[in-house]
């Protein structure tokens, strides 16, 4: 079973415009994660976000965690074409950090 | 290695038949991981290998799977009597340790159709 789902299923945008995704989950976690997928391709990660952070940089990208929404959001600000991808986003749980996918967010940036 | 290998990358074969799925992981990692994606989803967890012990196999479809990692390093999932349904992505990841924060690296995966 999948705990996060992420919103919007689809999105198109622009080169140059800002694209925010959004995953929520359903129970505790140790840690949320972003990976990127481009297609027939692996699973980038990234970035990780602990449980007890509510916000953290990586270049272009910005993720927030909001527990007790049991929500996450990731930002990817003056987006590239090369930004297409499918974004995934994961929860991690337990001792050994099971992930939890959701079903993922296709992003296509058009030039 | 540099990264997480999976072989083959692309496997064809009939309903009914068995297939074996290799996973390398990147050398060192203790920590290593099975996950199945189906078109259109995010991938799902199979199961989990510390060491060369399954230490959480509750992601396994059915006794038909079963996956085996015999010295800690490499692993083979294996599945018998194949059945179309089966048809997926299969991922493996590593990552260095047990803690709950370590990042999980990814292969390319083995792309499986059951005809």
């Amino acid at each position: 079973s999948q705990q996060g789902e992420e919103d919007p299923q689809a999105l198109s945008i622009q080169e140059g415009e800002n694209a925010t995704m959004n995953c929520s989950y359903k129970t505790s976690i140790n840690n949320l994660q972003w990976y990127r997928q481009n297609s027939g391709r692996g699973l980038v990660h990234l970035i990780l976000i602990r449980s007890n952070e509510r916000e953290k940089h990586s270049g272009r990208l910005r993720v927030t965690l909001d527990t007790s929404k049991k929500s996450s959001s990731l930002l990817i600000t003056a987006s590239r074409a090369a930004d297409t991808a499918s974004y995934f986003c994961a929860t991690g749980s337990g001792g050994y950090n099971k992930l939890i996918f959701g079903a993922g967010t296709r992003l296509a940036v058009h030039p | 290695g540099a990264g997480v290998s999976q072989t083959p990358s692309n496997k064809v074969t009939e309903k009914g038949k068995y297939v074996e799925l290799r996973c390398d992981p990147i050398s060192g990692h203790t920590a290593l991981y099975w996950y199945r994606q189906s078109l259109g989803q995010g991938p799902e967890f199979l199961i989990y290998f510390q060491g060369t012990g399954a230490a959480d196999d509750s992601g396994l479809p059915n006794d038909r799977f079963f996956a085996v990692r015999p010295e800690g390093s490499v692993s083979t999932l294996k599945i018998q009597r194949t059945e179309r349904g089966d048809s997926a992505v299969y991922l493996c990841a590593s990552s260095s340790g047990l803690a709950a924060y370590n990042e999980q690296f990814f292969g390319p995966g083995t792309r499986l159709t059951v005809l």
